[in-house]
C-alpha cells in the first residue's frame, strides 16, 4: 500500500528558529514529492515541490532537502515567523495520474 | 494556477438529505480531483473526475455514495448522499497542470447532524 509517513505530529518553535518536518515514503515509482501548507479554514496551498533529480530546492526560506537511497525528504523553515503557523503536508506521487498520497499532517506553532 | 472556486463553502445538513458541491474553474484544465479532509486529518482522495466520462473513484469510495459529473473542462460537481454524521468533512476540488502540481480550491465545510 503506498504510504506517506510525516513526523512530527506537531511542532513548535521560536520567532527566528528552524522547523524541520520529516516524511518518508514507500513507493519507489514516487517521482513528485510537494509540500502544502495549511491555514485554519482554508485550502492546502503548494508551498514548495521537489523531483528526485535533485537532493535539495530552496525558495527562499523554505528547503526541501531530498534523500533518494533512504526515501526521505524534508522541509525546513529558515527563520521561522508567526505566521507559518500552519498544518504542513508532505505528498507524493509517481507516473501520469498525478494522485497525491498526502502525509498525516503536522500542526507547525511559532511563537513570537 | 486556475482560480478555483468552490460553492457551498459550508453547510449544515440533516441526516439522510444529499447535498451537491460544485466546483469551478476559471481556464480549462486537463484533471480535476476530489479529496476529503476529515476533521484534523490529512487529504484523502475520493475520485478523479473525468471530463464526459464516469468518474475513478478510490478505494472505499462508491458512485451511489459520491456520485461525480464533470461536464466539461472548468466545471465539476460532487454529490454527498444519503448523508450521516461520518461524512462530516471538508470536500475539496483540486485541479493538476501536465508539471504534476496540484492546486486546491478552498473546500466546502460540510456538517451533517
Amino acid at each position: 500500500q503506498q504510504q506517506v509517513k510525516q513526523s512530527p505530529q506537531s511542532l513548535i518553535v521560536q520567532k527566528g528558529g528552524i522547523s524541520i518536518i520529516n516524511c518518508a515514503y514507500e513507493n519507489t515509482a514516487f517521482d513528485y514529492f510537494p509540500w502544502y501548507q495549511q491555514f485554519p479554514g482554508k485550502g492546502p496551498a503548494l508551498l514548495i515541490a521537489i523531483r528526485p533529480d535533485v537532493s535539495e530546492k530552496k525558495e527562499g526560506r523554505f528547503t526541501i532537502s531530498f534523500n533518494k537511497s533512504a526515501k526521505q525528504f524534508s522541509l525546513h523553515i529558515m527563520d521561522s515567523q508567526p505566521g507559518d503557523s500552519a498544518t504542513y503536508f508532505c505528498a507524493a506521487t509517481g507516473g501520469s495520474n498525478y494522485k497525491l498520497t498526502f502525509g498525516k499532517g503536522t500542526l507547525l506553532t511559532v511563537n513570537p | 494556477s486556475a482560480v478555483i472556486s468552490q460553492k457551498p463553502s459550508r453547510d449544515i445538513c440533516q441526516r439522510g438529505t444529499s447535498l451537491t458541491i460544485q466546483c469551478q474553474v476559471d481556464s480549462q484544465v486537463t484533471m480535476m480531483f476530489w479529496y476529503r479532509q476529515q476533521p484534523g486529518q490529512s487529504l484523502t482522495l475520493i475520485a478523479t473526475a473525468n471530463q464526459g466520462s464516469e468518474a475513478t473513484y478510490e478505494s472505499g469510495f462508491v458512485i451511489d455514495k459520491f456520485p461525480i459529473s464533470r461536464p466539461n473542462l472548468t466545471f465539476s460537481t460532487l454529490t454527498v448522499s444519503n448523508m450521516s454524521p461520518e461524512d462530516s468533512s471538508i470536500y475539496l476540488c483540486s485541479h493538476t497542470r501536465a508539471g504534476g502540481e496540484l492546486f486546491f480550491g478552498e473546500g466546502s465545510r460540510l456538517t451533517v447532524l
